[in-house]
């Protein structure tokens, strides 16, 4: 499989604990982004990689959650200090820019449940 | 800021009944609009996309959507539905940010 690969794909965690997931992009896929996403509503945007740099990131990545791409392939965002209302499902999907469309491709995602 | 809007939480058809689902966006500028599937259990699949050219497009499994721009609308159409086409459905946008804005999705159940 050659999809965007998302690990783990459930973490159940104490409430203060950090946690941190792992994506890989599709291969050669220069943008990544990752999403959250709660029951009943679409994803929301959360930051955006181009190769390794950080270009964009969201109101609602607070100061707790930290997104890297060290060497423009797989990311990692991590959570600390974990809350009941970082239950969620995190996406991470990749894009090329060869692609003028910039169609968007989406992992199984990380489903995280705060206890 | 763009932004979309799914206006159908929850649809209900018939097996060969034919589907419409609404999306209508915010933004000025260009856009490129896109329709994702997600079954039940699975992943976001792109079902089409839409980013220039002929405004009515034809995406996988019989789906077609047509850009009104006019109306700011992208709506999602299948002439006969299925029992495999129950999931959700999310409309989204793409327009000066590279990310997609999502709308909160609408969640069509076939009844056999």
């Amino acid at each position: 499989d050659t999809g965007v690969s998302q690990n783990p794909r459930h973490k159940i965690t104490k409430r203060g604990q950090n946690v941190t997931f792992r994506c890989d992009p599709i291969s050669e896929h220069n943008r990544l982004y990752w999403y959250r996403q709660t029951l009943g509503q679409g994803p929301e945007f959360l930051t955006y990689f181009q190769n390794e740099a950080q270009l964009e990131k969201s109101r609602l990545l607070s100061d707790r959650f930290s997104a890297e791409r060290p060497k423009g392939s797989f990311s990692t965002l991590e959570i600390q200090r974990t809350e009941q209302g970082d239950s969620a499902m995190y996406l991470c999907a990749s894009s090329s820019r060869l692609d003028s469309g910039n169609t968007i491709y989406f992992g199984e995602g990380s489903w995280l449940t705060v206890v | 800021a763009q932004s979309v809007s799914q206006h159908n939480h929850h649809v209900i058809l018939s097996e060969a009944a034919s589907l419409e689902l609404g999306c209508n966006y915010s933004y000025g500028g260009t856009v490129n609009l896109f329709w994702y599937v997600q079954y039940p259990g699975q992943h976001l699949q792109l079902l089409l996309k839409y980013f220039s050219g002929d405004p009515l497009v034809k995406g996988i499994k019989g789906f077609e959507a047509e850009f009104i721009k006019s109306k700011f609308s992208f709506n999602l159409r299948k002439p006969s539905v299925q029992w495999s086409d129950t999931a959700e459905y999310f409309c989204a946008v793409t327009g000066s940010a590279r990310q997609l804005t999502f709308g909160s999705g609408t969640q069509l159940t076939v009844l056999p």
